[in-house]
């Protein structure tokens, strides 16, 4: 079974923030938070992840709590090509647990 | 700019033929995977290999194999294509297990069996 729970799918205008939440109760102390996209018709892209610290890169910023329970996705200025599917994964390490185990993801929409 | 490709984008074969699947990466990458994506299902792990020659079943092995002679090419093989394997599938690959990086995936073949 997926480790996290998300929304089945989000509007978002463009130009504005878009910010997807992400449920991951059960997560253990060694594994991360892994974000990835993808755009209709092409293979997954990773976007950004995490342990515990807030993390930003180009794409995305990624807000993690405190108790590490839930976590959100923040593109800042939204375009309608963010338009995507977005997944959440927690990820161990070591055999197996290495594995990416995909759920089914946020549809986000960014409409003009 | 760093990829994993993958042979065909999209294949129709018959009942019963045996299909390859080609996926080849230039990062030197020791991880390998194969997915498959069905609507409604998500991404489902086929095999994965953490070294040459070496591989793992996945979730829905059956039907399956997969041969890794070389660091950077990963096959999947069919060997009898049933009307159910009918699917898009993806490779991946990352650096290893010990590393936190993320996979970099190929742009998917949609596979046809009729």
């Amino acid at each position: 079974d997926a480790k996290t729970t998300q929304p089945p799918s989000m509007d978002c205008a463009e130009g504005r923030a878009a910010n997807l939440p992400c449920n991951h109760s059960t997560i253990s102390g060694n594994e991360y938070v892994y974000w990835y996209r993808q755009i209709h018709s092409q293979g997954p892209q990773y976007i950004i992840h995490g342990l515990k610290n807030n993390e930003t890169n180009e794409m995305a910023s990624l807000i993690i709590t405190e108790d590490r329970k839930s976590s959100t996705l923040i593109l800042p200025h939204a375009t309608l090509r963010d338009t995507a599917v977005y997944y959440c994964i927690v990820r161990g390490y070591g055999g197996s647990q290495g594995n990416l185990i995909f759920g089914k993801g946020t549809k986000l929409s960014v409409k003009p | 700019d760093v990829k994993v490709t993958q042979s065909s984008r999209y294949l129709v074969k018959r009942t019963g033929e045996k299909v390859f699947l080609e996926c080849v990466q230039d990062m030197d990458h020791e991880n390998m995977f194969w997915y498959r994506q069905d609507p409604g299902l998500g991404l489902r792990l086929i095999y994965f290999s953490y070294d040459v020659k070496m591989k793992e079943k996945g979730d829905i092995p059956e039907g399956y194999s997969v041969s890794r002679e070389k660091k950077e090419r990963f096959s999947l093989i069919l060997e009898s294509a049933s009307t159910n394997q009918t699917s898009m599938y993806l490779c991946a690959s990352s650096l290893s297990f010990g590393s936190r990086g993320g996979y970099t995936f190929g742009s998917g073949t949609r596979l046809t069996v009729v």
